[in-house]
């Protein structure tokens, strides 16, 4: 049980495109997913909580126009990666809050911008 | 300000032996800690955790402590198999929004 989904694994696109990633969380309800990013050799950085049916919370320094969530049902948020430039290349990972406060993650978008 | 901290890189182990990774913390906050190991280009696959009012979980091959007073926590395998080698992240949380904070990991490399 507690399994997540995350696609696509890997997208490729210019600069100044837009980039829907998805995350459904298979087998169980979240009314709370995360979406974290990950540089090479770093932690996962945690960008924004996404509450089903609200607004995203963003971490400080994230930009909530440049990575629009939502959060439609209980089973789906997406992140949005507007205006893409190459320095958003970088490894996307979104998690769902299920029992016991265990977070389960998906396995991750490897986004390269050119 | 890293509130989390796994000081150790990565750590080698012979096949069969204990593996320990250790994780500490600075913000009294937290109460509960989770283990989480990864593969490249993969999400963490959650291991074990444990809550603030605990000192000790076990899971199968996997045992967490936690020293409150020390601030620190560990993941103990054993016996270690090859296929443990990953990347190991500490994480903990504090209060209702279930945010986790991660540490940057430890590379455990179990040699057969």
């Amino acid at each position: 049980g507690a399994v997540v989904s995350q696609h696509p694994s890997r997208v490729i696109c210019k600069s100044g495109t837009s980039v829907k990633i998805e995350c459904r969380s298979l087998d169980f309800q979240a009314t709370t997913m995360f979406w974290y990013r990950q540089f090479p050799k770093q932690s996962l950085m945690l960008m924004a909580t996404s509450n089903e049916g609200s607004k995203a919370t963003y971490e400080q320094g994230v930009e909530k126009d440049k990575f629009l969530i939502n959060h439609a049902s209980l089973t789906l948020s997406t992140l949005t990666v507007t205006s893409a430039h190459p320095e958003d290349s970088s490894f996307y990972i979104c998690s769902a809050l299920a029992h016991r406060d265990i977070q389960y993650f998906g396995a991750g978008t490897r986004l390269s911008v050119l | 300000d890293q509130q989390v901290k796994q000081n150790s890189p990565s750590l080698s182990v012979q096949e069969g032996r204990i593996s320990i990774l250790n994780c500490d913390y600075t913000n009294s906050m937290f109460d509960y800690f989770l283990w989480y190991k990864k593969y490249p280009a993969e999400g963490p696959t959650f291991l074990i955790s444990i809550s603030s009012i605990k000192d000790k979980n076990e899971d199968g091959r996997f045992t967490v402590f936690l020293n409150k007073s020390a601030k620190h926590l560990s993941l103990h395998i054993v016996p270690s198999q090859p296929g443990d080698s990953a990347v190991y992240f500490c994480a903990a949380s504090g209060g209702s929004n279930y945010k986790l904070t991660f540490g940057k990991g430890t590379l455990l490399t179990v040699n057969p």
